[in-house]
């Protein structure tokens, strides 16, 4: 398994500004995915962040929106820029293991006045 | 596309009942996870399987991988109150080497 944090928590932000979510692993590991979630819903990906090497972004998501850093094996940040009510979300980032097998952090809640 | 269809969206039973979530796809997968979603918190791993036909026990929960590897389901025995949350399958595999294709989740309560 992993232990993963991220941060913050929560935050509430205007419109037109951007947030940058951090999220920490206890241990090395080679992908990093990035998520957004309604509350009740599914998951869906917005980014895989490898370490020296661009991030790879699902349909619907561009760089300028959501652009990553994965500056080492153990971190990586999500900013959400120019902010709208509609990205309010939940967003999780979580790393891969044997198996496919994904661990989560516990989320970043976003709220867009 | 490889797509998971979920079912059901939304369950409302009460405790002691037994229950079973689906999980169904066209396409195969070479690992299915379940997970559990609280408000408040990451979705946490319940089990993995990858061998078509396999079953898992974790207590009261029951979890199979269906022969051909596109199918699985959850069954619940005798549900509890701390059973509540989002139930999310997941297949792994194929092309899209370390992503995961998720199903639409489920949304359990168990009333006492």
């Amino acid at each position: 398994s992993a232990v993963i944090s991220q941060k913050p928590s929560r935050d509430i932000c205007q419109r037109g500004t951007s947030l940058t979510i951090q999220c920490q692993v206890d241990s090395q590991v080679t992908m990093m995915f990035w998520y957004r979630q309604q509350p009740g819903q599914s998951l869906t990906l917005i980014a895989t962040a490898n370490q020296g090497s661009e991030a790879t972004y699902e349909s619907g998501f561009v760089i300028d929106k959501f652009p990553i850093s994965r500056p080492n094996l153990t971190f990586s940040t999500l900013t959400v820029s120019n902010m709208s009510p509609e990205d309010s979300s939940i967003y999780l980032c979580s790393v891969n293991r044997v198996y496919n097998e994904q661990f989560f952090g516990p989320g970043t809640r976003l709220t867009v006045l | 596309t490889q797509l998971l269809e979920q079912s059901p969206q939304f369950l409302s039973i009460q405790e002691g009942e037994n229950l079973t979530v689906y999980c169904n796809s066209s396409s195969v997968f070479s690992s299915l996870q379940w997970y559990r979603q609280e408000p408040g918190e990451g979705p946490v791993l319940l089990v993995t399987v990858v061998t078509g036909g396999e079953v898992k026990k974790l207590k009261r929960l029951t979890f199979q991988f269906g022969d051909a590897r596109k199918d699985s389901s959850l069954h619940i025995t005798a549900a509890q109150p701390g059973d509540t949350g989002l139930y999310l399958c997941a297949g792994g595999g194929g092309t899209s080497y370390g992503k995961l294709t998720f199903g639409q989740g489920t949304i359990l309560t168990v009333h006492p």
